[in-house]
């Protein structure tokens, strides 16, 4: 059964803290997207990789770090430096060169 | 840079009409365009895609249309059901491997 999967589900921390959010795909795609959601706001990209071992920043990258050493696997660590972490973060990814995105169901973190 | 509006932002109808939403995009030079859903606090669903040599594609009640010289896309939602109820989203890449732009999407609430 293939697909993106993100654990977990709903995640709370203390502020100051740094925290990592997993996204694994077994759909044997290229690349993967980290993407923030607001109310209001729409889909932010975080960070893209598109090969391993090779990333690069969207839109809002300060404050988050990635690293992609397997194919399936695109983590997303939000450090202490990231001002406002509450939010709804989406992996997707896709075959290169092939636009069609498949998504996660999506971590909700909590930073009181 | 591209930029993908959408409007409007909520929308309500009675259950069984036909309704049409709307996205637009700045830079015609598109790759492709896609359509998803959103359930509250789900991931997104992908409906329909659409080439850039293409002028539409159907899926079911789903029909998403593609007019790159004005810069518009369409999703028409035949005979509406309660369970179309989601919020939906147009995204639209640069070029062939740029990440998606996503427009902040239309919530839809169909009433039975």
């Amino acid at each position: 059964d293939g697909g993106i999967t993100q654990s977990p589900k709903y995640l709370f921390r203390k502020e100051g803290q740094n925290v990592t959010l997993s996204c694994e795909q077994n759909l044997n795609h290229d690349a993967m997207y980290w993407y923030r959601q607001d109310p209001g706001q729409g889909l932010r990209l975080i960070y893209y990789s598109q090969i391993v071992n090779d990333f690069q920043k969207g839109d809002i990258a300060e404050g988050y770090s990635v690293s992609r050493e397997k194919k399936e696997s695109f983590p997303l660590t939000v450090t202490s430096a990231q001002k406002n972490p509450t939010a709804f973060y989406l992996c997707a990814s896709n075959i290169q060169g092939n636009h069609e995105q498949y998504f996660g169901p999506g971590t909700r973190l909590t930073v009181t | 840079k591209q930029e993908v509006t959408q409007i409007p932002a909520a929308l309500s109808v009675p259950e069984g009409e036909n309704l049409v939403l709307n996205c637009s995009f700045t830079d015609s030079a598109i790759y492709n365009l896609q359509w998803f859903r959103q359930d509250p606090g789900k991931g997104l669903t992908s409906l329909l895609l659409i080439q850039s040599s293409q002028r539409e594609q159907t899926s079911g009640r789903l029909n998403a249309s593609l007019d790159k010289s004005s810069g518009r896309s369409t999703l028409y939602i035949a005979a509406s059901q309660p369970g179309d109820s989601a919020t939906y989203l147009c995204a639209a890449p640069n070029s062939g491997n740029t990440p998606l732009v996503f427009g902040k999407g239309t919530r839809l609430s169909v009433i039975a």
